[in-house]
């Protein structure tokens, strides 16, 4: 099984500030159809997780362009720009590459 | 609008099954994989099984193989998951997601189930 490491674990910053988390996969995240299966979620408590971007740097539909992702093989950041209270919660990456799909440990956002 | 509704969790005595349902709406379910994913209090989340859109394959995580099974009536827009021999570490909320058509991945999650083993 393929195993996703994130840093940090938790994140506190100020409102209007950037933030920025990231996850290294236990391999390549390219599949052998030449794309890459690795996204991040959002999870606000009491709430399940919800897609923020796809294959690296797709935003999900409605999510806002403050949310940036980037990397490539098994390195990958996400980046928050502007970060706002509705921000705060949970961060996961994920890798849909191969099942079983495998989820970071999380990262706890928090506004300072 | 895409909807998942799970239903059918509860408190329930180790050693003993459930069977958790999933009822979506807004898309059409048969043209979807469909995946059940828990999460333990205070973890992340854990995927658990997925289906084919007809039904005729499954993959399950090696950690719940054999206890669990994953069906789907797609006459129903029903997605179920069938737990036998619980024990207090399958203490989770259950969740289940649609597979995306155009990428391998999850895009929408149901707000999931919360099943109890306690004694």
């Amino acid at each position: 099984d393929i195993v996703m490491t994130q840093t940090p674990l938790s994140l506190s910053v100020a409102l209007g500030q950037s933030a920025s988390i990231s996850c290294r996969s236990g391999q390549s995240l390219v599949h052998s159809d030449g794309r890459t299966y690795f996204n991040w979620l959002h999870q606000r408590p009491g709430q399940p997780p919800r897609l923020l971007i796809y294959e690296i740097s797709n935003r999900f539909s409605g999510v806002p362009d403050r949310f940036s992702g980037s990397g490539a093989g098994a390195d990958f950041t996400l980046k928050i720009s502007r970060v706002e209270a509705e921000d705060v919660g949970t961060y996961y990456c994920m890798q849909t590459k191969q099942y079983p799909h495998a989820f970071g440990q999380g990262t706890k956002l928090e506004i300072k | 609008e895409v909807q998942l509704l799970e239903s059918g969790g509860g408190s329930i005595q180790p050693g003993g099954s459930l069977r958790l349902s999933c009822s979506v709406s807004g898309f059409i379910f048969s043209n979807h994989w469909m995946h059940w994913v828990r999460q333990a209090p205070g973890e992340g989340p854990v995927s658990l099984a997925e289906i084919s859109p007809d039904g005729t394959r499954t993959v399950y995580a090696d950690s719940v193989k054999g206890r669990l099974i994953i069906s789907r009536d797609n006459a129903k827009n029903t997605l179920f998951l069938q737990m036998a021999s619980l024990g207090v570490e399958d203490t989770a909320v259950y969740y289940c997601a649609r597979g995306t058509v155009d990428w391998k991945g999850t895009d929408y999650w149901g707000q999931g189930t919360l099943v109890t083993v306690t004694s």
